[in-house]
């Protein structure tokens, strides 16, 4: 089965502050994808960043990072010096070449306080 | 188009009407898929798209839902007699398709449905 489970549902932090988001997927394939996407109060889902199965490297992008380990089956999402602008939802999901489908989890709504 | 659109972003209806939900995917993109939210929820998977053909409609909750692609782009998702429980917001994504590498989805705003 597969399955992506983000068991922090709401995390609040104050402004420049780090935080990561935790992401715990399963699955029997191996091959598969990991994403994280980011859903502001707009409501549009925004692609941040995917990994491959086989690419364990972890990811920096700005303040953004991703940390990928195969060995605990996580791909946890950190933030460094947090900004009001990062409150939002964030998704992490799992697509396999087994199913051609994506499993989300339930997303962490993160609050960043001025 | 440069986006995802979804039309209408709202709609309002009376319980037992039924509704059509509009999805253009970006130009080119072979793969589209439905999603439902519920207020404070993650994504329920609904139906997935390659071309015009549906290769999985597991996620549709009843004979209710139906959906269609036509000409490898715009999609209708369709309620019937709908019900209080259809409220939800009814996102649609796409990505290139055809490989396991093209498989980004990019979302629409999606379409807020209320159901008196």
């Amino acid at each position: 089965a597969q399955k992506v489970t983000q068991a922090q549902t709401e995390i609040s932090v104050v402004e420049k502050e780090d935080v990561t988001l935790d992401c715990v997927y399963e699955t029997r394939d191996t091959t598969y994808y990991l994403f994280w996407y980011k859903q502001p109060p707009s409501g549009e889902l925004v692609f941040l960043i995917r990994r491959n199965s086989f690419d364990e490297q972890n990811e920096i992008s700005g303040r953004y990072s991703w940390n990928f380990q195969k060995s605990t089956s996580s791909f946890n999402f950190t933030i460094t010096a947090s900004q009001v602008v990062d409150s939002a939802v964030y998704f992490c999901s799992l697509f396999t070449s087994g199913t051609y489908k994506y499993i989300f989890g339930t997303g962490t709504r993160l609050k960043v306080l001025a | 188009g440069a986006g995802v659109s979804q039309s209408p972003s709202n709609k309002v209806t009376e319980k037992g009407k039924d509704v059509e939900l509009r999805c253009d995917p970006i130009s080119g993109h072979t793969a589209l898929y439905w999603y439902r939210q519920s207020l404070g929820q993650g994504l329920e998977f609904l139906i997935y798209f390659q071309g015009n053909s549906a290769p999985d409609k597991s996620g549709l909750p009843s004979d209710r839902f139906s959906a269609e692609r036509t000409g490898g782009s715009v999609s209708t998702l369709t309620i019937q007699r709908t019900q209080q429980e259809d409220s939800a917001v009814y996102l649609c994504a796409s990505s290139l398709g055809g490989g396991l590498s093209k498989n980004i989805q990019y979302f629409g705003a999606g379409t807020r449905l209320s159901v008196l």
